[in-house]
């Protein structure tokens, strides 16, 4: 069974500071990752997509691959309270190219 | 805008009822996916098309559901005898060329069934 884990939070940061989102996942031989951002109510929306090791910077976005710990985060510079959302971390699943995700972290930015 | 579509966007059913849920995937799109997701849980994988062909039903949740993508275009999700633990929110997300391509999602079907 491939699992994508998270910690559901809720992660509360102030306004103007750093947000670190983070992901562990079982399938070693997993090729793609991905960060959606869901507002209460709403679907999914895509943040950043990431296939290699390393950093991914988008705007306030940077996403963090490390294949060999299995691992992938994502880090919001300068919190804005328009981000506090849930974050979903999603990875891809084989060769069907369904998603595997996360069951989300609840984001809270305080102004 | 040319983003993926659904219809409705909302449905209150009473139980035993069929329900049909409707996805316009973003016209140069091969790939379509359903998802459902439950309160609390990120969103859960149902079955995909590529073009025309249903490529993977195994994971619809029991027969009483069905999809179909006449044409490779738009795609139809229907819940027969539908039951209180269907209630979710139906998620359909497209995608183009290979399996690890980013999918992108509609806005969903909100499903409520009393």
């Amino acid at each position: 069974q491939k699992e994508v884990e998270q910690n559901s939070g809720p992660l509360s940061v102030p306004e103007g500071a750093i947000a670190s989102l983070n992901c562990t996942y079982s399938d070693r031989g997993s090729q793609s990752f991905f960060w959606y951002r869901q507002y209460s109510g709403k679907s999914p929306e895509l943040i950043m997509s990431i296939y290699s090791n390393g950093d991914k910077e988008d705007g306030r976005f940077t996403a963090q691959l490390n294949k060999a710990s299995q691992y992938v985060s994502l880090l919001i510079r300068d919190s804005q309270p328009s981000d506090s959302a849930t974050y979903l971390c999603a990875v891809g699943g084989g060769s069907q190219g369904n998603l595997i995700f996360g069951k989300g972290t609840k984001l809270s930015v305080k102004p | 805008d040319t983003g993926v579509s659904q219809d409705p966007r909302h449905k209150i059913t009473k139980r035993g009822q069929n329900v049909t849920f409707r996805c316009d995937p973003i016209s140069e799109h091969n790939r379509l996916y359903w998802y459902r997701q439950t309160l609390g849980q990120g969103p859960e994988f149902l079955t995909y098309f590529q073009n025309e062909a249903q490529l993977e039903k195994s994971r619809l949740l029991s027969d009483r559901f069905s999809a179909e993508r006449p044409k490779g275009s738009f795609s139809t999700l229907e819940i027969q005898r539908t039951e209180q633990g269907d209630s979710a929110m139906y998620l359909c997300a497209s995608s183009w060329g290979q399996s690890q391509e980013t999918q992108y999602f509609g806005p969903g079907t909100r499903l409520l069934v009393l």
